[in-house]
């Protein structure tokens, strides 16, 4: 089984909403990934955690604030966004972040921000 | 730094025939090499994937071969369909530490349509 589960499907949220998304996997991995994803774009990477801490930032604004509550689970809390943060938010896992290791996609959240 | 260019899109083809999408890269020794496909309206799913020169990967009759001495990994497929229609991405993910580790570089994506 190599499924990532992401929820919601589908947000639609105010500049002044706070609102979050939600990552699962149960394939006992330990890296997990957030990535935006604009219309035909490449995914840019935005947090990585490994063994349940932050590893990577990618300078992202602080309206994004990312969290690990367990191995299994990956939060990313939203918070006065801005339209152009409109976007295909995906999540990721592999077993580790060496270079053979697999990066594995959940479906996505689709975002718009109004 | 580490970079992967792909051949731009679209790309229109009629069903049944030979398919191939070109990616090159640029890093430092030898990583690992990837093709995601994205469906319409999905997430990333991983087609294929090398790991070291001269590896062959293959899924669903879509093939790709780690060419060291070209620095290429062209996706290939002999006979296409309409539901091959979908954006396929190309990336690296290198093996030398530094402010890359662990991550994952891609190419533009190409789009891909297949007529009936």
């Amino acid at each position: 089984d190599t499924e990532v589960t992401q929820t919601p499907k589908h947000l639609v949220m105010g500049m002044t909403n706070k609102k979050s998304l939600k990552c699962e996997q149960h394939m006992g991995h330990r890296a997990m990934y957030w990535y935006k994803q604009k219309a035909k774009k490449p995914p840019e990477l935005m947090f990585v955690y490994s063994y349940e801490k932050l590893s990577i930032n990618e300078s992202v604004p602080s309206r994004f604030s990312p969290e690990c509550p367990n191995s299994s689970l990956l939060n990313l809390h939203l918070h006065a966004l801005q339209p152009e943060d409109s976007a295909l938010y995906l999540c990721a896992s592999s077993q580790g972040q060496t270079f053979q290791e697999t990066q594995y996609f959940g479906p996505g959240t689709r975002l718009l921000v109004l | 730094g580490d970079s992967v260019t792909q051949m731009e899109g679209p790309v229109t083809l009629s069903e049944e025939a030979f398919l191939t999408i070109n990616c090159t890269y640029t890093a430092t020794g030898y990583p690992s090499l990837f093709w995601y496909v994205q469906y319409p309206g999905e997430g990333l799913q991983l087609l294929l994937k090398a790991t070291k020169a001269d590896d062959k990967g293959s899924n669903k009759g879509f093939e790709a071969t780690y060419r060291k001495e070209t620095t290429s990994f062209h996706l290939e497929k002999g006979s296409v369909q309409v539901s091959d229609s979908a954006v396929y991405f190309c990336a690296l993910k290198p093996n030398a530490g530094g402010t890359s580790y662990g991550k994952l570089t891609f190419g533009q994506g190409t789009i891909l349509t297949v007529h009936p």
